[in-house]
């Protein structure tokens, strides 16, 4: 059974535009949430986080946007560029605990 | 700061064979973990220390044995090697539900 879930496999966008990248989870434990970035052949690279007392959180182009009732969670990237493109994971945890669950990612391509 | 360093950087192995992968902190951090990635699956944790002296097991765990020698280092032990243990292999470090920051990957073909 899949807690945290990134729906969209990959997702296209024009230099310029907003991505949105979507997670969805299903533990209603999960009080902590990361993004990360993962460039082929290397490992994750953290790049924004939120918190559940929190509904949503800035740094730079990235923003990430959390709404506890429907379990679901947004990164917002604005305005993309072809630098963005990678693969994109969100990861969900428990208070209490030390341990992360992570989505199975979505492909970025941002397209110049 | 070198970070989360794991060697080897690539490995391939014969059906049966083991080895042992490192992992190495220089955050001081007190939580250590060992992930699996594979097309389609995101990552997968095998097993975790959330402390110096105490090891977990994750979701992925069968297969696998850790060992968290002191604290900055955490060893992932296949002890015999299968075709499905072929993977991506990162290690990962954090202070407790804070941010993990991951190594570089070890790249592992069983044959």
């Amino acid at each position: 059974d899949q807690q945290v879930k990134q729906n969209s496999p990959s997702l296209s966008v024009q230099e310029g535009r907003i991505s949105i990248l979507n997670c969805d989870y299903t533990n209603s434990m999960f009080d902590y949430f990361l993004w990360y970035k993962k460039y082929p052949a290397e490992g994750p690279t953290f790049l924004i986080s939120i918190s559940s007392i929190k509904d949503k959180n800035e740094d730079g182009r990235f923003t990430v946007f959390l709404n506890k009732s429907a379990k679901h969670l947004s990164l917002h990237i604005v305005p993309s560029q072809p630098g963005d493109s990678a693969v994109y994971f969100c990861a969900a945890s428990a208070e209490g605990t030390y341990k992360y669950i992570f989505g199975t990612g979505t492909r970025l391509k941002v397209l110049a | 700061n070198a970070g989360v360093t794991q060697t080897p950087k690539f490995q391939v192995l014969k059906t049966g064979q083991s080895m042992t992968l490192q992992c190495a902190q220089d955050m001081n951090h007190n939580s250590m973990y060992w992930y699996r990635q594979d097309p389609g699956m995101g990552l997968r944790l095998i097993y975790y220390s959330a402390s110096e002296g105490t090891t977990d097991k994750g979701e992925v765990p069968n297969g696998y044995n850790v060992s968290r020698l002191n604290k900055r280092e955490f060893s992932l032990r296949l002890e015999s090697a299968a075709p499905s243990q072929t993977s991506v292999y990162f290690c990962a470090s954090s202070n407790g539900q804070e941010t993990q920051y991951f190594g570089p990957g070890t790249r592992l073909l069983v044959l």
